[in-house]
């Protein structure tokens, strides 16, 4: 079965620092893997994406993942952190059958 | 606007108390799914839609119907609620994994409190 892994569950940083929220996954064949930040009392957002092709994937708010086959990782990462990144980070996983697996979730705090 | 539109975002009821939650998506996808949000847990996918008429259980079917007659919605019914189904609910749609641009489209969220 298909899963996504997010062994901290906050994470807290200085603004103006870089981040990095872990992510690995399990998966059977090629992984499709997201990113979704969920801010107070708001629905998922779609943040970035890995289908296929290069490994360090752009995407909204300036945020960034690199997709590390030989560790199953998808890190998220951001070079300069801001107070108004501070949400919940989910990684997910999209299996064969079109379902998303998401892990617990991540706190990220950036404190100015 | 594409949107996942649910509602309503807060619904507090009774034990036992049939329920409905709507999911109205505008973007013309075949795969719909509902999911709850419970802390420490993450989401965990309740049912899901490949396309009308096509439902499916996922991890956490027990006390919840769904269905999909028109591709646009996928309401999300509570026959009997009970208190352990007090918890953040969410819509989402996508295109089905054939196509590249496979992110899903959350709606707002609906907060359920059964007491």
């Amino acid at each position: 079965a298909q899963s996504v892994a997010q062994p901290e569950d906050q994470v807290n940083v200085a603004e103006g620092n870089p981040l990095t929220v872990k992510c690995t996954y399990s998966v059977s064949g090629n992984p499709y893997l997201f990113w979704y930040v969920q801010y107070p009392n708001r629905g998922l957002q779609f943040l970035l994406k890995y289908i296929t092709g290069d490994n360090l994937v752009k995407g909204s708010y300036g945020f960034e993942a690199e997709f590390n086959k030989s560790q199953t990782s998808f890190h998220l990462k951001k070079p300069s952190a801001l107070v108004s990144d501070s949400a919940l980070y989910f990684c997910a996983v999209r299996d064969e059958g079109d379902k998303l697996v998401f892990g617990a979730g991540t706190i990220l705090r950036v404190k100015s | 606007e594409a949107q996942v539109t649910q509602n309503p975002r807060y619904l507090i009821t009774v034990t036992g108390k049939k329920l409905t939650v709507t999911c109205s998506q505008n973007m013309n996808h075949e795969y719909m799914s509902w999911y709850r949000q419970d802390p420490g847990l993450g989401l965990r996918q309740i049912y899901y839609s490949m396309n009308v008429e096509v439902t499916d259980k996922g991890d956490v079917p027990e006390g919840y119907k769904v269905s999909r007659k028109e591709k646009r919605n996928f309401p999300l019914i509570l026959e009997s609620p009970s208190p352990n189904q007090t918890s953040l609910y969410f819509c989402a749609s996508s295109f089905t994994r054939e196509f590249m641009n496979t992110e899903a489209f959350f709606g707002q969220g609906t907060r359920l409190t059964v007491v």
